[in-house]
């Protein structure tokens, strides 16, 4: 079975300061990480992904994100936040283990506002 | 090159009517996904396409919903004798299943369905 978490509905931050929304995970096996971002009236775009290898994964508009398998953990960061971030992001996971689904759960979003 | 297209962007019905929701995937792609997306809801799977493989429709809520996927390529939504429960927003997604895009979802930009 996998779950996603995404426990804050709402993140508020400053313009230039840093931000991070969280995620927590669950698998049987080993999971595939990703986060989307969705901007109002519009489809999810892919932000970044974590397969293997390095835990820090980075990926467009400057985001990265680590991936922290003792705390089942994979929060979004960024060292600087601008005013265009502000939108919907959405945390999923796969679990690639054995009785593994090729379908990803998507977690309830979380609603990113940065203050000018 | 282009990316996914749904029609229409918006559909206005009565409820007890049937409508269809059209998704284009980026050529190729043969991972073929539908979302439900409601207010504050997250993302709610409904049903995959992986090639000539039978499709997983573990996710339909009723069996009012179903979806076909000609050649391949092209995905319908159909909903029949719609209810007021059904508006949403339908998001379609394609993917190409391969170890270096691995399932990395490519999201169109929906159609919002508001049920009267």
């Amino acid at each position: 079975a996998q779950s996603v978490a995404q426990p804050e509905d709402q993140v508020n931050v400053a313009e230039g300061n840093p931000l991070t929304v969280k995620c927590t995970y669950s698998v049987s096996g080993n999971p595939y990480l990703f986060w989307y971002v969705q901007y109002p009236n519009r489809g999810l775009q892919f932000l970044l992904k974590y397969i293997t290898g390095d835990n820090l994964v980075k990926g467009s508009y400057g985001f990265e994100a680590e991936f922290n398998k003792s705390q089942t953990s994979f929060h979004l960061k960024k060292p600087s936040a601008l005013v265009s971030d502000s939108a919907l992001y959405f945390c999923a996971v796969r679990d690639i283990g054995a009785g593994g689904s090729y379908i990803p759960t998507f977690g309830r979003g979380t609603s990113l506002i940065v203050h000018p | 090159g282009a990316g996914v297209s749904q029609s229409p962007s918006n559909k206005v019905t009565e409820k007890g009517k049937d409508v269809e929701l059209r998704c284009d995937p980026i050529s190729g792609h043969t991972a073929l996904y539908w979302y439900r997306q409601s207010l504050g809801q997250g993302l709610e799977f409904l049903i995959y396409f992986q090639g000539n493989s039978a499709p997983d429709k573990s996710g339909l809520p009723s069996d009012r919903f179903s979806a076909e996927r000609t050649g391949g390529s092209v995905s319908t939504l159909t909903i029949q004798r719609t209810q007021q429960e059904d508006s949403a927003v339908y998001l379609c997604a394609s993917s190409l299943r391969t170890a270096g895009e691995v399932d990395t979802q490519y999201f169109g930009p929906g159609t919002r369905l508001t049920v009267l």
